[in-house]
C-alpha cells in the first residue's frame, strides 16, 4: 500500500461547481499536511497548509481526519483558472528529520 | 527572490553521456532533495540532503549521485545517462525541522536520446 494515496481523476466539474477532493495516508505517525498546485509542465506550488481544525483561504478549504487517516480540499464556486493537477504532501519525523511524501495529484478540469 | 534555481531548463543528451543538473537555494534551507516526474508517476524522490555533507537515497537512486559541499547548492550527477532517465526533475528546499512546506525549483526537462 502506498503511503500517500488520492484519486487521479479527472474531475471534470462546470464553472461554478463545488468539488472536493480526498488523499488518503498510511502512517499514523504523520505530522504535517499540504496541499499543491501542479499546472501543466510547471512546478508544484504550495496551496495550503491544513490543520488540525480545519483552514480556509478564500473558496480552498483543507481539513484533516487524523482518526480516519485522511485530508480533504474543497473548492467552491470552482473557476477555470483552478484546472490543474493537486497533490497531497503528507510529512513526518524519521531518524530525526522530516520525511515527505508526495500523492500522485488528482487532476481538476472546470469546463466554461 | 530567487527562491529555488534550477539550470539547465532543457538538456538532450544521448546515451552513455553524463551531466550535472544544477540546484542552488538562497533561503538558508537545511533540507534539500530531487525528484522526478513521470506522466501518470507523480513526484519520486531520488536522493536528498538535510544538511551540508549530509545526503540520503531516496526512492529511485540508482543512475544518480548527489554531493552537499554547501548549504545553497546540491548538483545532481547522471552518471551514465540512459533512455529510461528522460524526464522531469524537479528540485526542491524547505527548512530541516518542525515539517515545513517545501519550495520548489521550475526544473529541468531531461531527454536522453
Amino acid at each position: 500500500r502506498k503511503e500517500v494515496e488520492q484519486d487521479p481523476g479527472p474531475f471534470n466539474v462546470p464553472e461554478g461547481a463545488t468539488v472536493a477532493f480526498n488523499c488518503t495516508y498510511s502512517n499514523s505517525a504523520s505530522q504535517s499536511f499540504f496541499w499543491y498546485r501542479q499546472d501543466c509542465r510547471k512546478e508544484p506550488k504550495l496551496l495550503m497548509s491544513v490543520y488540525s481544525s480545519g483552514n480556509e483561504d478564500g473558496r480552498f478549504t483543507a481539513q484533516l481526519n487524523r482518526a480516519s487517516q485522511y485530508i480533504s480540499l474543497l473548492i467552491r464556486d470552482s473557476k477555470l483558472s483552478d484546472s490543474a493537477t493537486y497533490l497531497c504532501v503528507v510529512n513526518r519525523r524519521s531518524g530525526g528529520y522530516q520525511k515527505v511524501t508526495f500523492g500522485t495529484g488528482t487532476k481538476l478540469q472546470v469546463i466554461p | 527572490n530567487a527562491g529555488v534555481t534550477q539550470t539547465p531548463k532543457f538538456q538532450v543528451l544521448k546515451t552513455g553521456q553524463s551531466m550535472t543538473l544544477q540546484c542552488a537555494q538562497d533561503m538558508n534551507h537545511e533540507y534539500m532533495s530531487w525528484y522526478r516526474q513521470d506522466p501518470g508517476m507523480g513526484l519520486r524522490l531520488i536522493h536528498y540532503s538535510v544538511g551540508a555533507g549530509i545526503t540520503d537515497q531516496g526512492e529511485v537512486p540508482n543512475g544518480y549521485n548527489v554531493s552537499r559541499s554547501t548549504t545553497e547548492d546540491f548538483p545532481l550527477r547522471l552518471l551514465s545517462a540512459a533512455p529510461s532517465q528522460t524526464s522531469v526533475y524537479f528540485c526542491a528546499s524547505s527548512y530541516s525541522k518542525g515539517n515545513q512546506p517545501q519550495h520548489f525549483g521550475d526544473g529541468t526537462r531531461l531527454s536522453i536520446l
